[in-house]
């Protein structure tokens, strides 16, 4: 599976948009990319996964770059309970182990 | 989304003695099952994965006859940590991935597993 790198942490202002970047340079065309996150003491929860195309649900927005080798998570309006390490991970397929890097501890500040 | 449970939610035990975590799946059919653990400040790292029915593929570095798995059916899994030391001291999280109501086929966690050996 592709490795990803990440920021080790950022600050966002409340209500503003936080903007997650990750880079996966080495991705083949059947990898996905996931988005979980984690607040502190909790399992990881899902957040969004793309393959090619931009996705967006109710939680957050993903960009994945025309060549694939990097996306940005985005949450539009971002709150205090939005503090939280997120991890972008890249897998083979929807089957694959999910193989968690360092992530990028968000910190929503008021 | 897809619910899964733990229990307990946090264990303190004594050095030498075993302990079994319960890992459930309460609204879908769990065809695989994963166990992490997560020592403070650090990451996620994969112990385990296993297949309802059958043994537990092992990540290099993890001791299988010390961290016990069994996935006897599709709505459980258990972990059991064989002679705790104050060093298995941690947080144990598991996940499932399999089909059902919410479940799509991703990989859904539990709230964890907080583990001190005393």
């Amino acid at each position: 599976d592709a490795k990803t790198t990440q920021p080790p942490s950022m600050d966002c202002a409340e209500g503003r948009a936080a903007n997650l970047p990750c880079n996966h340079s080495t991705i083949s065309g059947n990898e996905y990319v996931y988005w979980y996150r984690q607040i502190h003491s909790q399992g990881p929860q899902y957040i969004i996964h793309g393959l090619k195309n931009n996705e967006t649900n109710e939680m957050a927005s993903l960009i994945i770059t025309e060549d694939r080798k990097s996306s940005t998570l985005i949450l539009p309006h971002a709150t205090l309970r939005d503090t939280a390490v997120y991890y972008c991970i890249v897998i083979q397929n929807q089957g694959g182990k999910l193989i968690f890097g360092q992530g990028t501890e968000l910190s929503v500040k008021p | 989304g897809a619910v899964v449970s733990q229990h307990p939610s946090w264990v303190i035990c004594k050095s030498g003695t075993s302990v079994k975590i319960e890992c459930r799946s309460l609204d879908f059919q769990a065809t695989t099952m994963f166990w992490y653990r997560q020592f403070p400040k650090q990451s996620l790292m994969l112990m385990a994965t296993s297949n309802e029915g059958s043994k537990a593929t092992y990540e290099q570095g993890v001791e299988k006859d010390k961290f016990l798995i069994n996935h006897a059916s599709l709505t459980l899994s258990t972990l059991t940590v064989t002679s705790a030391h104050p060093e298995d001291s941690s947080f144990y999280i598991c996940s499932a991935r399999g089909f059902g109501q919410g479940a799509r086929n991703e990989q859904f966690f539990g709230p964890g597993t907080r583990l001190t050996v005393l």
